[in-house]
């Protein structure tokens, strides 16, 4: 099974800032991972896909990179609206799993 | 674009089965287009990948459920349905369905999810 490790568990930081989350994969995962964003009592919502294309009606502010087993969430300049949890999942092997989520929390 | 409701009893008691269906419109079950899937959330803790369906039927499930776990369509009702056998309160969380478009690294649709509880 791939292991999919997110850090940091929890981020404390104010509106402007930039904010990274990263995903490390236990093995390479070639294009195949995807970022979501959760709000309370909501479903996931896929903000990135293929690790760095930006979803259909996503803001701009919300990229993703990386390559192998390492990948990145950036948040150019983090906005009231983006106080959330981030999961990462990857889609290569037939198992998929997901990250253990990072909490944006406002500082 | 695919839509999706899941549905079923609130409340399951441990040791008993867990039966969900996720009713979809804008599209078929029989869709080669998708990899019907479902995920749950324990309260207050993260996603986890339950499994999902392949166009050629088969299915892939999460090795720590799969002895418990069926996941099956049927196409007459164009839903998507799971049962999990033997639950105890490790089981409880809001369980998602979802819509993952073949090769589409994690394009697709959700549901709203549906909390299921399992205490006597």
């Amino acid at each position: 099974d791939i292991q999919m490790t997110q850090s940091p568990s929890t981020l404390s930081a104010s509106v402007g800032d930039r904010v990274t989350i990263t995903c490390r994969a236990s093995q390479s995962l070639s294009h195949w991972l995807a970022w979501y964003q959760q709000k309370p009592g909501k479903a996931p919502k896929l903000l990135i896909y293929k690790v760095s294309n930006l979803e259909s009606g996503v803001p701009s502010r919300f990229s993703g990179s990386g390559s192998g087993t390492e990948f990145t969430l950036t948040i150019s300049s983090l906005q009231p609206d983006d106080f959330a949890t981030y999961y990462c999942q990857q889609y290569l092997s037939y198992l998929w799993t997901f990250g253990q989520g990072t909490k944006v929390e406002i500082k | 674009q695919v839509q999706l409701q899941e549905s079923g009893p609130g409340l399951v008691k441990p040791s008993e089965t867990l039966s969900l269906i996720c009713t979809v419109s804008g599209d078929s079950v029989n869709s080669a287009r998708y990899h019907w899937s479902w995920v749950r959330q324990p309260p207050g803790k993260g996603l986890e990948w339950i499994g999902h369906t392949y166009p050629s039927g088969n299915i892939n499930y999460n090795p720590s459920l799969k002895s418990r776990l069926t996941i099956s369509v049927d196409t007459s009702k164009n839903q998507l349905s799971l049962k999990l056998t033997s639950v105890t309160s490790a089981d409880t969380a809001v369980y998602y369905c979802a819509a993952y478009e073949v090769g589409a690294g994690g394009r697709g649709s959700w549901g709203q999810g549906t909390l299921v509880a399992v205490s006597s």
